[in-house]
């Protein structure tokens, strides 16, 4: 079947504007996770959705992040007014529900602010 | 704030040698030990997933064993393979969130 999949793949931007990274994750699948990796740095949590349940918002950087998930599918998430520290590698993850440990990650997007 | 290490950050390896790297966590409020392959411009890959003191697993060429009382993993890879570079992650389960290290590169030479 699917994996979860990740758009655009690679995104170059000016400082100051606005992006949006979008995430399918893999049909059913409940939870859903964005991660970042910044050059050097192990991979870094950002926000969690599980179902209906709100969000865990915890690992955002600033109130210039934000994401959505619609209908407990597609995840958007977006950086205001980006800066040059925002330049990472940002994944998504989905994962079948609570039973499980496993999560299942796409290919991530390359975002270079300039 | 969950502290995962991983060591060596890069290592290259002679084809056909074998090798091993660690991964150390946090002992308390254990879940679930993961270790993932990510090859350049593609998804991480979950190579396995480790409840259990003692628990060893096996994939091909590649295993892995698990210390939760002394918070620690090996990853190993026998009769290492060209195809076999690229970044290993270990990442520490607490709950549903994921503390990953920082990655163990591998490198193998022909």
């Amino acid at each position: 079947g699917a994996g979860v999949s990740q758009s655009p793949s690679n995104k170059v931007t000016e400082k100051g504007k606005d992006v949006e990274l979008r995430c399918d994750p893999i049909s059913g699948h409940t939870a859903l996770y964005w991660y970042r990796q910044s050059l050097g740095q192990g991979l870094e949590f950002l926000i969690y959705f599980q179902g209906n349940s709100a969000p865990d918002k915890s690992g955002l950087p600033s109130d210039r992040f934000s994401a959505e998930r619609t209908g407990g599918s597609v995840s958007t998430l977006t950086i205001q007014r980006t800066q040059q520290e925002d330049s990472a590698v940002y994944l998504c993850a989905s994962r079948s529900g609570l039973a499980t440990y496993e999560q299942y990650f796409g290919p991530g997007t390359r975002l270079t602010v300039t | 704030i969950l502290n995962v290490e991983q060591s060596p950050q890069s290592l290259h390896v002679q084809e056909g040698d074998s090798t091993n790297f660690t991964c150390s966590f946090p002992s308390s409020n254990f879940y679930a030990l993961h270790w993932y392959r990510w090859e350049t411009a593609k998804s991480p890959e979950a190579l396995f997933v480790m409840t259990l003191n003692g628990d060893e697993k096996k994939k091909g060429r590649i295993s892995a064993t698990l210390n939760t009382k002394e918070g620690y993993s090996y990853l190993y890879i026998k009769g290492s393979q060209p195809e076999d570079s690229a970044t290993y992650l270990c990442a520490h389960n607490n709950d549903y969130k994921l503390s990953f290290g920082a990655g163990t590169t591998v490198t193998v030479r022909a």
